[in-house]
């Protein structure tokens, strides 16, 4: 089974432009969950989608936004790029394990720096 | 979310095993407990997770005590490429997350 992919991989804006980040889950997972990491803060949550609809939001403004398509990949969008939102961004899609364990599995993130 | 406490780093050498220590005092009656790894730059990865008492997989085990406010995640014979930090995670069934700071594992040869 394919992973989580995450495009881009590495993407470079200036302040004030908007971004987005796409994300492909597992196959057959319907939940997709973003999470920011930054060296000062570390893992963050943003926002979960399950079956097109947010289900779960973080505290972030409302510049973050997100959405899931039917056939559950996500976007991610970033408007009016800031400095302080150079980050690792994480996606990840939940779904049970071979030894029925709920839990979820990350792609290898972006990587947004914002000159 | 019951929050965890866990050691910000660890020191080890190879071939050693490491056990490293979860407190999570407010853990509620149906909350699960997950350990993740990460490594720089990339996402993290499922360890093993476990309810009570002592769960195994191929990788590392995981041992929980009566009354679960706390665990130890025992690493065996521990090589250079375990280097990385190791989060603690309890109620982590949904789709939220609550990463705490993790344990920044580093070993040595």
């Amino acid at each position: 089974k394919a992973g989580v992919t995450q495009t881009p991989r590495y993407l470079i804006k200036t302040r004030g432009q908007q971004v987005t980040l796409s994300c492909s889950p597992i196959s057959g997972h319907r939940s997709v969950s973003w999470y920011q990491q930054t060296p000062g803060q570390g893992l963050q949550f943003l926002f979960e989608y399950f079956s097109e609809t947010q289900r779960n939001k973080g505290n972030f403004p409302g510049r973050f936004s997100g959405r899931q398509f039917s056939n559950s990949r996500s976007e991610m969008n970033v408007s009016t790029l800031e400095l302080g939102d150079s980050a690792l961004y994480l996606c990840a899609s939940r779904g049970y394990s071979d030894r029925g364990e709920n839990i979820q599995y990350f792609g290898a993130g972006t990587r947004l720096s914002v000159l | 979310l019951a929050k965890t406490t866990q050691p910000i780093s660890m020191d080890s050498y190879e071939g050693q095993e490491v056990n490293i220590t979860c407190s999570h005092n407010n853990i509620a009656t149906n909350d699960y407990i997950t350990w993740y790894q990460q490594f720089p730059s990339q996402g993290p990865r499922f360890i093993i997770q476990g309810y009570k008492t002592k769960v195994t997989n191929e990788v590392a085990s995981l041992f929980i005590p009566a009354d679960r406010k706390s665990s130890t995640l025992s690493l065996p014979r521990v090589s250079l490429s375990d280097t990385a930090v190791y989060y603690c995670l309890v109620g982590a069934t949904g789709g939220k997350l609550i990463f705490g700071q993790g344990t920044e594992l580093s070993v040595k040869p």
